[in-house]
């Protein structure tokens, strides 16, 4: 069973810093595209970034050069580094396996991890 | 960026009804890479369809997907009590991934 669990969410003042972290089980981790999506208090879905499993990288325009996403494929785990957060950046931050048959979709996600940044 | 706008933005309807849900890209979108998700209340996505028409594990046949460049639908046939819930379209297209505002489903 895929299972996806992340943590690191919290309260944070306005150009500060959190890392937010998934851990993965019940797949082959290294094999798969793993990605961050957002969704703003009831707001829709933003997609955040993307890890592909040759070490490529994907950002939105919204977070680049201000987030950074790595994975240790060792230990199954994916991280979402954020700096210069913003009031805009408040959301639930889901962690998601990227599809077996494209890569362009999301076929299991995590369960969120909040995260509020105060201005 | 492709946009993708969905239609209508709430849908009233009655179980055993017929939804029918829209999606619009800004420009032509691979059908491989049209997805469609279910998003119920205080939970996280469900991958309902994927490459515009596959169903993905364990999703019910009375959802169904279709269509082809510009425009998509996502077709439940029956509503079921458990079907009543906020569905978003998404692509992927020049290393982004965008998805569309929703269409909530209500009874």
């Amino acid at each position: 069973e895929v299972q996806l669990l992340e943590s690191g969410g919290g309260l944070v003042q306005s150009g500060g810093s959190l890392r937010l972290s998934c851990v993965a089980s019940g797949f082959a981790f290294s094999s798969y595209s793993m990605s961050w999506v957002r969704q703003a208090p009831g707001k829709g879905l933003e997609w955040v970034s993307t890890f592909g499993p040759s070490g490529n990288t994907y950002y939105a325009d919204s977070v680049k050069g201000r987030f950074t996403i790595s994975r240790d494929s060792s230990k199954s785990a994916l991280t979402l580094q954020m700096n210069s957060l913003r009031a805009e950046d408040t959301a639930v931050y889901y962690c998601a396996k990227n599809g077996a048959v494209t890569d362009k979709d999301f076929d299991y996600w995590g369960q969120g991890a909040l995260v509020t940044v105060s201005s | 960026e492709i946009v993708l706008t969905q239609s209508p933005g709430t849908l009233s309807l009655s179980p055993g009804e017929r939804a029918t849900l829209s999606c619009r890209a800004s420009q032509s979108v691979s059908s491989s890479y049209l997805t469609w998700y279910q998003q119920k209340p205080g939970q996280a996505p469900r991958l309902l369809i994927y490459g515009a028409s596959s169903r993905a594990t364990g999703i019910p046949d009375r959802f169904s997907g279709s269509g082809s460049g510009t425009d998509f639908t996502l077709t439940i046939s029956r509503l079921e009590p458990e079907d009543f819930a906020v569905y978003y379209c998404q692509q992927f297209g020049s290393s982004r991934w965008t998805f569309g505002q929703g269409t909530k489903v209500e009874i």
